[in-house]
This record gives structure tokens, sequence and C-alpha cells, in this order.
């Protein structure tokens, strides 16, 4: 399984963009790369995933080079109420490869007004 | 998206006893995980429950400490046994759909003194 490295925090203000970099270096073929969040006490929340290139959806985009050795989430506009951790992992099809997420120790963000 | 319900929520028990935590889906998935998150810390995978197999356990987890039921397609039950203060945590049980995508319940929050 590839491990991920994530900053552990990162601080941002309302309305700023935030990036969050993850490298996945021993990333496998058929390797998908998948972004959470998680607010405190609650279960982590599926934001986005994606395979190569750019991944766009109404919350965040998701940029992947060429060698997917890392992957950059994307939040445009961030409010107080993106304050969460987000967590970046990758993985094989669970289903059709029998595989498993796992998680690293994720990023804290915090925006501040 | 998937829709996962856990029971209980939330719970204080002795040390010495055991709880079992149930998992509603909304719909038939083939495969389920169960998930511990220490205070402060990340999700750490538990086991993955097919239904129709027995569990598969990460290292460090065993049966007899946390036995898994699968009986359908859309339950599945996880009970931590001989408790001690060291297990408390949050319990969450996830379910894959789609082709990668792993969406998560709500968490049972224990805490044993």
């Amino acid at each position: 399984l590839a491990k991920t490295t994530q900053p552990i925090s990162m601080d941002s203000y309302e309305g700023q963009e935030v990036n969050i970099t993850c490298s996945h270096n021993n990333i496998a073929t058929n390797d998908y790369i998948t972004w959470y969040q998680q607010f405190p006490s609650q279960g982590p929340r599926f934001i986005i995933q994606g395979y190569k290139t750019k991944v766009t959806n109404e919350v965040a985009s998701l940029f992947i080079p060429a060698d997917r050795k890392s992957s950059t989430l994307s939040l445009p506009r961030v409010s107080l109420s993106d304050t969460a951790v987000y967590y970046c992992l990758v993985g094989a099809p669970s289903y059709n490869q029998g595989g498993k997420l796992i998680f690293g120790q994720g990023t804290e963000l915090s925006v501040k007004p | 998206s998937a829709v996962i319900s856990q029971k209980p929520s939330r719970d204080i028990c002795q040390r010495g006893t055991s709880l079992t935590i149930q998992c509603q889906v909304d719909s038939q998935v083939t495969m389920m995980f169960w998930y511990r998150q220490q205070p402060g810390q990340s999700l750490t995978l538990i086991a993955t429950a097919n239904q129709g197999s027995e569990a598969t356990y990460e290292s460090g987890f065993v049966i007899d400490k946390f036995p898994i039921s699968r009986p359908n397609l859309t339950f599945s039950t996880l009970t931590v046994s001989n408790m001690s203060p060291e297990d408390s945590s949050i319990y969450l049980c996830s379910v894959v759909r789609g082709w990668e995508t792993q969406y998560f319940g709500p968490g049972t929050r224990l805490l044993v003194l």
C-alpha cells in the first residue's frame, strides 16, 4: 500500500484558496487518490477522487501530475466551516481487488476570519 | 452516496464489560470495514467484513477482542470485548460504493471507565 505524506496543519483566512499537497511516491498503477474531510465527532466525508490529471466537483478540485507521485487538493474561497482535518488516501478499487484504504495522519486546516 | 447508521451513537462502559456496535446500510454492499479512531488520532482499520466469510483482521487486532458478525449484505456488528480504558475511541463502519468511494457512518463514541 502506498504511504502518503501531508502537512500536519495549515492555516488560512476566509475567502482564500487553500491547496493541500499529498505525496505518494510509491503509488501503484491501479491506485486511485481520494480525499476525505472530517469534522470533530463525525465520520470522514468523501470530497473528491481521481486517477490522473484534474478532477473538479462542486466542492473542490484535485490536481494530479503525470507521474502521479503527488496530488493537490484545492479548496476555493474557504469559509470558517471548512475548518476540519483533510485526509489523502491512495488505494486500489476495494470491491474488485479486495484492497483497502489506509488513513495517514491528515492535515488539520484552520480557517480564520 | 450511502446512508449508514450506527448504534449506539455513544456509550460509557465499565472495564471488563463488552459492547456491541451495530452498523446498518441503506442498500446491499459486499464489503464493510470497521475502523477505530483514538482521541486526536487518525483512523486505524480494524477489519474487513465480507458477507458469508470470516472477517479479515489487521495487524494488532484479533477476533477474540473484536468479534465481527456480517449476517447479511446490509448489516454488521462489531463487539469490543473485555473493555479497558485504552479501548476508549470512536468506532466507525464504512462501505464501498462505486469504483473506489468509501462512505463512513457517523461513528460510535465509546468511553471506558
